[in-house]
């Protein structure tokens, strides 16, 4: 069974804090992503890779920074959180071809405080 | 920006159809892709469309239409676990893997 893993089903962090989201997936996809989801605003890409190393930014990348060190990990920081970056973070990745399917993590619900 | 638009909420009988519409303004089209969520779970892949008309899948079926910027999902025999969230996402280009998101529809099944 594929999967996607996220490290977290729930954070809670203090304003300013540098914050890690670890995502894994296990399906030697060379796309990843990490998406967040607000009521009313739907999926909104923060940033992508589409290769190890390689990144490049969403519609909403700031206030975020990535890091594709691995094939199999993404990682989403927030470099100093603020209370607007609480969300539901979701990380998913996809494979070569376009066209083909999207997998998500179970996501990470984030709450700044 | 892109626009991409569908209804915010249906509510439906169990046994009926629904038809969650989703039409888009984006600055490119490759793809429409429908996903499913169920409150709490990750969104699952249900159809992609990439050539104008019906793709049937069992009881879900997606429709598209290219030069009107619309598409529809299409749920037959409705069941309780058919309660979701139904996302329509378009891929703007055909060598991107970005998606753009609809803010999606709950549908809510009645017995």
């Amino acid at each position: 069974d594929v999967k996607v893993t996220q490290s977290s089903r729930y954070l809670v962090k203090r304003t300013g804090e540098k914050v890690f989201l670890e995502c894994v997936q296990d399906m030697d996809h060379e796309n990843m992503f990490w998406y967040r989801q607000d009521p009313g605003l739907g999926l909104r890409l923060i940033y992508f890779s589409y290769d190890v190393k390689m990144k490049e930014k969403g519609d909403i990348p700031e206030g975020y920074s990535v890091s594709r060190e691995k094939k199999e990990r993404f990682s989403l920081i927030l470099e100093s959180a603020s209370t607007n970056q609480t969300s539901m973070y979701l990380c998913a990745s996809s494979g070569g071809t376009v066209g083909t399917e999207a997998f998500f993590g179970q996501g990470t619900r984030l709450t700044v405080v | 920006g892109q626009n991409i638009d569908q209804p915010t909420e249906m509510t439906a009988t169990e046994g009926a159809i629904v038809q969650i519409n989703c039409t888009y303004q984006t600055s490119g089209f490759n793809g429409l892709f429908w996903y499913q969520q169920h409150a709490g779970e990750a969104p699952t892949f249900l159809s992609y469309n990439v050539l104008d008309g019906l793709e049937e899948k069992g009881r879900f079926s997606s429709f598209l239409s290219r030069s009107k910027g619309y598409s529809y999902l299409l749920l037959k025999e409705l069941q309780m676990k058919d309660s979701a969230s139904y996302l329509c996402a378009v891929s703007l280009r055909s060598n991107d893997y970005k998606l753009s998101f609809g803010a999606g529809t709950t549908v809510t099944v009645r017995a």
